[in-house]
């Protein structure tokens, strides 16, 4: 079973639409989460993080967890041909005394204007 | 806004040749890290560092492979005898706290030959 693991891609919504990601853990001793966006042959840049169950906005983004589902998911709103990338979920165990970032294979976005 | 910087950007070398990848940490950060990225594959941790040791390492981080903080404000990954493999995009990462967020840098693409 793969640690973290993404909705399979590649996902493709229209211009103005919502896109939806999802990411589901293995590790129920996971306590901090987070959403990177990648461009092609760029870094990961950070978009949400949340560490506790519910719903995290911001501005078009909304991040949301379930620990006692090991779900994450991420909410685009109003979706631009900007926001096409791909988007990686990433999970930090408490259990690792170094904090490393465990990261799922990313979904590919496409917003098609 | 501070960002975490890399140096080079590319780097060719030739298998059997060491490298010296360098990174420069957002000022205000205690936690450093590195990650790679093999081409089409996911963002793979390596190390963590703080207060001058490794707090954390993976399995893909062998005896080939060091990292230092010579001075205040660098932070290295040496790899000692490159192999074709190690070919990847190599990402330096930073964040003020053990559980916070980690901000990445632009990345050093290794090309070994």
């Amino acid at each position: 079973q793969k640690e973290v693991e993404q909705n399979s891609g590649p996902l493709s919504v229209p211009e103005g639409a919502i896109a939806s990601l999802n990411c589901t853990y293995s590790d129920r001793g996971s306590q901090s989460f987070f959403w990177y966006r990648q461009y092609s042959g760029k870094s990961p840049e950070l978009i949400m993080s949340i560490y506790s169950n519910g719903d995290k906005e911001d501005g078009r983004f909304t991040a949301q967890l379930n620990k006692a589902s090991q779900y994450v998911s991420l909410l685009i709103r109003d979706s631009q041909p900007s926001d096409s990338a791909t988007y990686l979920c990433a999970v930090k165990s408490r259990e690792t005394s170094g904090s490393r970032l465990t990261f799922g294979e990313g979904t590919q976005l496409t917003v098609n204007p | 806004e501070p960002e975490v910087t890399q140096t080079p950007s590319h780097q060719v070398t030739q298998m059997g040749q060491e490298v010296i990848l360098r990174c420069v940490p957002i000022s205000n950060h205690l936690y450093f890290y590195w990650y790679r990225q093999i081409l089409g594959q996911k963002v793979e941790f390596l190390v963590s560092f703080y207060n001058n040791e490794i707090s954390e390492k993976s399995e893909i981080f062998d005896d080939q492979f060091s990292v230092e903080r010579p001075d205040g404000s660098n932070f290295t990954l040496k790899i000692r005898s490159t192999k074709l493999e190690d070919s990847a995009m190599y990402f330096c990462a930073s964040s003020v706290t053990r559980m916070g967020e980690q901000f990445f840098g632009p990345g050093t693409r290794l090309t070994v030959l």
